[in-house]
């Protein structure tokens, strides 16, 4: 177990759509980091957020958006669903804003279709 | 995953053999190196990783090797056990990304009893 929760664990959604996801950080963690994971692929970088701020963000359209609450949870919320949409989600917690400094720690993951 | 590649995409070995899993980074600047295992339904776990001022780092059964003039580091496993199967993945800080992670591909272990 390594503290971070995400939730919901599976969603169905249909095309254009739009869904929250959401994340608990580990406590002690400033830092959450999303990545996507299509099936059979290794995590793609979304986005990451320290300390309630936007800190870095990787090839992804505009409507994939998120936000850091000030307990450090976080949310990713994609907007116009499409099908190429569905995958595991991931978020990573950790402290600080290199991984250089810590080591990251993932959630379970939240499986999102898109039909 | 881009700038990280990890070879093999497959592995079988038997049970108490030894497995390695290679990879190559492409920026000169990434200075910290994890690998994550990650097993069918869980989100990867971290199981080792090494930072650029050391060349191996071991752990019980599982050691890292790091070569910085190459660009490249891989993963050891030896007496491997079933419970070793699971898919593993390699990363690397990417700068573009404002030294986010970039993962690779990912390689299925298999350990046949």
């Amino acid at each position: 177990e390594t503290g971070v929760t995400q939730s919901p664990t599976h969603l169905i959604k249909t095309r254009g759509q739009q869904v929250t996801l959401r994340c608990s950080s580990q406590s002690g963690h400033n830092t959450v980091s999303w990545y996507q994971q299509a099936l059979g692929q290794g995590p793609q970088f979304i986005f990451q957020y320290y300390r309630e701020e936007e800190n870095g963000r990787g090839n992804f359209p505009p409507r994939f958006s998120g936000l850091q609450f000030p307990n450090y949870s976080s949310e990713l919320n994609v907007n116009a669903l499409e099908l190429d949409d569905s995958a595991l989600y991931l978020c990573a917690s950790s402290w600080g804003r290199g991984w250089q400094d810590t080591e990251a720690f993932f959630g379970q993951g939240t499986r999102l279709t898109v039909v | 995953g881009e700038n990280v590649e990890q070879h093999p995409s497959t592995l079988s070995v038997q049970e108490g053999d030894s497995a390695v899993i290679k990879c190559t980074y492409s920026d000169s600047a990434s200075n910290y190196f994890p690998w994550y295992k990650q097993e069918l339904g869980k989100g990867p776990q971290l199981i080792i990783d090494i930072r650029s001022n050391v060349g191996e780092k071991k752990d019980q059964r599982i050691a890292v090797t790091l070569n910085k003039t190459a660009k490249h580091f891989s993963l050891h496993i030896t007496e491997t056990q079933p419970e070793d199967s699971a898919v593993y993945f390699c990363a690397a800080p990417r700068m573009e990304y404002g030294n986010k992670l970039v993962f690779g591909s990912g390689t299925i272990l298999r350990v046949k009893s």
